[in-house]
């Protein structure tokens, strides 16, 4: 499967603390999205980061792209209670067009 | 501008049954790209359309099809439905085809009882 793995799989952390978490794949890509899903609605893009990029921001997002490990981390800083979500990435393989999510994170933020 | 529409937004079929969901894309975006979500599974790709062509189509049975008419507007039909066939199914638009942001709907929750 080129599906990516998120890692963790869960992550609980108190508002206002930074959560880190991670993104590997398996094939080249053109670029990699991450994704915010709450709880049993519709996918909401949060940044793009091509393959020939290793860092970008986003407000409170910072995204890292590491393409000789394939892998991409996601920190978002000063985390609040509305961050609560599950958060995918998703890979554009040079290989085709389609799209492959990742298993997803579920971050829990405690106010 | 509108965001991606989707109906219905909750639906219950019996085993057996065939079952066919609508997804409206923003204005101006020529792809479609249909998901199925479960707990088990993850996000999977189904397929995708764009100027009224399936592009690429994911690892389902036929009984997964699809199309997308000349306003962009794209349906999916899943036929003998299955009791693994409850999801989420999300569609998702995009002004070009494949790769690029896609922008989301609510997403169809399927029971199958």
């Amino acid at each position: 499967s080129q599906q990516g793995e998120e890692d963790p799989q869960a992550l609980s952390i108190q508002e206002g603390e930074n959560a880190t978490m991670n993104c590997s794949y398996k094939t080249s890509i053109n670029n990699l999205q991450w994704y915010r899903q709450n709880s049993g609605r519709g996918l909401v893009h949060l940044i793009l980061i091509r393959s020939n990029e290793r860092e970008k921001h986003s407000g409170r997002l910072r995204v890292t792209l590491d393409t000789s490990k394939k892998s991409s981390s996601l920190l978002i800083t000063a985390s609040r209670a509305a961050d609560t979500a599950s958060y995918f990435c998703a890979t554009d393989p040079n290989t085709g067009n389609q799209f492959y999510f990742g298993t997803g994170t579920s971050l829990t933020v405690i106010p | 501008k509108a965001g991606v529409t989707q109906t219905p937004r909750y639906l219950i079929k019996t085993r057996g049954q065939q079952v066919t969901l609508s997804c409206s894309p923003i204005s101006g975006h020529r792809s479609v790209s249909w998901y199925q979500q479960t707990p088990g599974q993850g996000l999977q790709f189904l397929f995708e359309y764009f100027s009224e062509t399936q592009r690429n189509k994911g690892n389902f049975p036929g009984r997964f099809s699809g199309r997308q008419f000349s306003n962009s507007r794209s349906e999916m039909n899943v036929s003998t439905l299955e009791l693994g066939d409850s999801a989420l199914y999300l569609c998702a638009s995009s002004w070009g085809q494949g790769a690029g942001e896609q922008y989301f709907g609510p997403g169809t929750r399927l029971t199958v009882t």
